[in-house]
């Protein structure tokens, strides 16, 4: 059961493009991140948001940017793409319950810039 | 600084218990994580651990604190070919930091 969706799925695109990747979460999650995966598995935070108006960079630096416009849509934008892009991106989102504030993950955006 | 550390690979046979294991190193940490990820799809929370707990049971799972140690571990009972993922233990600093591993990758030969 997803409750927060990446679209797309895959993307090849040529150098040089403009990409945006969609993020939605439907929980109403305030905090929502973006992560880039290596295909080694190590997670890298690259960008964050506590909420609307809100964004951060993260601890790995990335050339992309974000925006939080609204609660539920966070997404990451590409304004020139290369081949050093070339990874799996994740976004989360956490809220707060019993379990603490665990991340819910989208099932990721498989990015190929040739 | 803030470190979470994991074996990379576990290779077990089906039927056996599967146990992985991780350090890390802020004591302030309030929970404490088990994700799973399998090919193609994001991380899913698989468990988790209050910081004042020694034990979690749930169903298969067993989780083990050792708070003095900063070792936290994670066993699978009876593994099944299913299990076949890579398993991410990762604390919760507070705030919105959420520190992960490396990923432990887990095998599982029928």
């Amino acid at each position: 059961e997803a409750d927060i969706y990446q679209t797309p799925r895959y993307l090849v695109i040529g150098t040089g493009k403009k990409i945006t990747l969609e993020c939605s979460q439907t929980m109403g999650h305030d905090k929502m991140y973006w992560y880039q995966q290596d295909p080694g598995m190590e997670l890298h935070l690259i960008h964050y948001s506590y909420g609307v108006n809100s964004t951060e960079k993260g601890d790995l630096s990335s050339e992309s940017t974000v925006s939080r416009i609204r609660t539920e849509h966070f997404p990451l934008t590409l304004e020139s793409a290369r081949p050093s892009h070339t990874s799996q991106y994740l976004c989360a989102s956490s809220g707060w319950g019993r379990e603490g504030s665990p991340l819910h993950f989208g099932n990721g955006t498989r990015l190929t810039v040739t | 600084g803030e470190d979470v550390e994991q074996s990379l690979f576990l290779s077990v046979r089906e039927g056996d218990s599967s146990v992985i294991n991780c350090t890390y190193t802020d004591s302030s940490s309030t929970y404490l994580y088990w994700y799973k990820q399998e090919p193609g799809a994001g991380l899913q929370l698989l468990t988790y651990i209050f910081s004042n707990m020694d034990m979690k049971q749930d169903q298969r799972l067993t989780v083990l604190l050792n708070k003095k140690d900063k070792h936290l571990s994670l066993r699978i009972a009876d593994t099944q070919t299913g299990d076949s993922a890579i398993y991410f233990c990762a604390e919760d600093t507070g705030g919105f930091k959420t520190i992960f591993g490396a990923g432990t990758r887990l095998f599982v030969k029928a």
